[in-house]
């Protein structure tokens, strides 16, 4: 089965500052999906970043990217200019591109900015 | 982009009594719904796979006879909480797949409070 890691419960940075926060997933599979999702405390999940396991290029999105190091089965995700809307909680998700393709979750990380 | 709309948001319900959760995805159809529950200052765990017209995969752990999941259309799927106890107070989110490989969308979640 898939494992999800994420090893930071908490994290804090400053606004307009970068901030990293880590992941690490287990498979045996080769072709996959990862994605990053923001919950704010009203608890919608919102699609931050998504990457495909057979693209090698790490995925961004404004502000927002990704190291994706598949060997390795990392994933980390990199906020620039980090702004005080960008707190809240942040989940590492691993999907599988065969079957059900349900989502296995890591821990989260609560990230929270510092004006 | 696709909507998933759960409905209630928030439910409060007599311990020993049962308790739906409707799950509706509004403008695409839905092969595939997952539901979660997270418990406060926790990842989302899944608790089942529905696929339309056909019997819920549940995860394992998950009592299948007190949690029922229903698919009965590519836009709607429930979930039952049968005779309800205070620790099944939780918030559960649907999500729902369009196609393949597909995108997955979550709905707002609900606030199940057991009294």
């Amino acid at each position: 089965a898939q494992t999800v890691t994420q090893s930071q419960p908490e994290m804090s940075v400053q606004e307009a500052e970068t901030v990293t926060l880590s992941c690490t997933y287990d498979t045996s599979e080769s072709d996959y999906y990862l994605f990053w999702y923001k919950q704010p405390p009203s608890r919608q999940m919102i699609l931050v970043i998504r990457q495909e396991a057979y693209k090698q290029q790490n995925a961004t999105e404004n502000r927002f990217s990704v190291n994706f190091q598949k060997a390795a089965k990392s994933f980390s995700l990199k906020i620039s200019d980090s702004q005080l809307g960008d707190a809240a909680m942040y989940f590492c998700a691993y999907r599988s591109a065969k079957g059900a393709q349900k989502l296995v979750f890591g821990q989260g990380t609560r990230l929270t900015i510092n004006p | 982009g696709a909507v998933v709309s759960q409905h209630p948001s928030r439910v409060i319900c007599k311990s020993g009594t049962s308790v739906k959760i409707e799950c509706r995805s509004l403008d695409f159809q839905a092969t595939t719904m997952f539901w979660y529950r997270q418990f406060p200052k926790q990842s989302l765990m899944l608790m089942a796979t529905s696929n339309e017209g056909s019997k819920a995969t549940y995860e394992q752990g998950v009592e299948k006879d007190k949690f029922l999941i229903n698919h009965a259309s590519l836009t709607l799927s429930t979930l039952t909480v049968t005779s309800a106890h205070p620790e099944d107070s939780s918030f559960y989110i649907c999500s729902a797949r369009t196609g393949r490989p597909g995108t997955i969308y979550f709905g707002e979640g609900s606030w199940l409070t057991v009294v």
